[in-house]
């Protein structure tokens, strides 16, 4: 199926634990994103990429590392999971225009107990 | 840098009312301006989006939004509100400057009475 999703949609891990979000897009679009959504901040940039292995950070990247060999994938590890990091994140992608809408996943809730 | 701020985390309307969600942006160049909508569990949708040329725009579901130079703004609006239009509402701007980055303001949540 066209589009973007993320798995698992549901994740509760322990603290210190290592976890990976997995982000699949079918439309090889050049730009892939990651978002935190926390009540009363939005949605927070954490890493973005370019195209495949071109990533940077966004406004905030400590306690995650991202990776892109493919163009079509951009998995988010959480390297030692805190509480702090318990979110529901969004993955997304767009074209590398200027006037085009980033497309989002359904997300994953992350609980870190 | 962009940002976006929407004045008022929650709005309250009847069914039938003006809906109006305001934002405001901040942008050293020339801004694309978006808003967007997130039902209950899913992911973020477009609902309409500014780039060049009528300052007016019109979106799905009846929305619209005007880009407003002179007030730095884009707020969005809808004549008579539907219960279906409860949802959070998010205003987003992409500047041309460190990346194709959308950046997001914090969210305004719709909720429509009876």
């Amino acid at each position: 199926d066209a589009g973007i999703t993320q798995s698992p949609r549901y994740k509760i891990t322990e603290t210190g634990r290592q976890v990976t979000l997995m982000c699949h897009q079918t439309w090889s679009h050049s730009y892939m994103f990651w978002y935190r959504q926390d009540l009363g901040h939005g949605l927070r940039l954490i890493y973005y990429s370019a195209a495949a292995d071109i990533t940077d950070k966004g406004e905030v990247p400590d306690g995650y590392v991202v990776s892109r060999s493919k163009t079509e994938n951009f998995p988010l590890t959480l390297e030692s999971a805190t509480r702090s990091q318990t979110s529901v994140y969004f993955c997304a992608s767009s074209d590398e225009q200027l006037n085009t809408e980033a497309f989002f996943g359904q997300g994953t809730r992350l609980t870190v107990v | 840098a962009q940002s976006v701020t929407q004045l008022g985390s929650h709005v309250s309307v009847s069914e039938g009312a003006l809906v109006l969600l305001r934002c405001n942006y901040s942008s050293s160049v020339p801004p694309y301006l978006f808003w967007y909508v997130q039902y209950p569990n899913q992911g973020l949708q477009l609902l309409l989006k500014y780039t060049t040329g009528a300052t007016l725009v019109k979106g799905i579901n009846g929305f619209e939004a005007e880009f407003k130079k002179s007030e730095t703004s884009f707020h969005l609006t809808k004549p008579s509100a539907h219960m279906s239009d409860a949802a959070e509402y998010f205003c987003a701007v992409i500047g041309n400057t460190g990346g194709f980055k959308t950046i997001f303001g914090a969210g305004t949540r719709l909720f429509v009475k009876a």
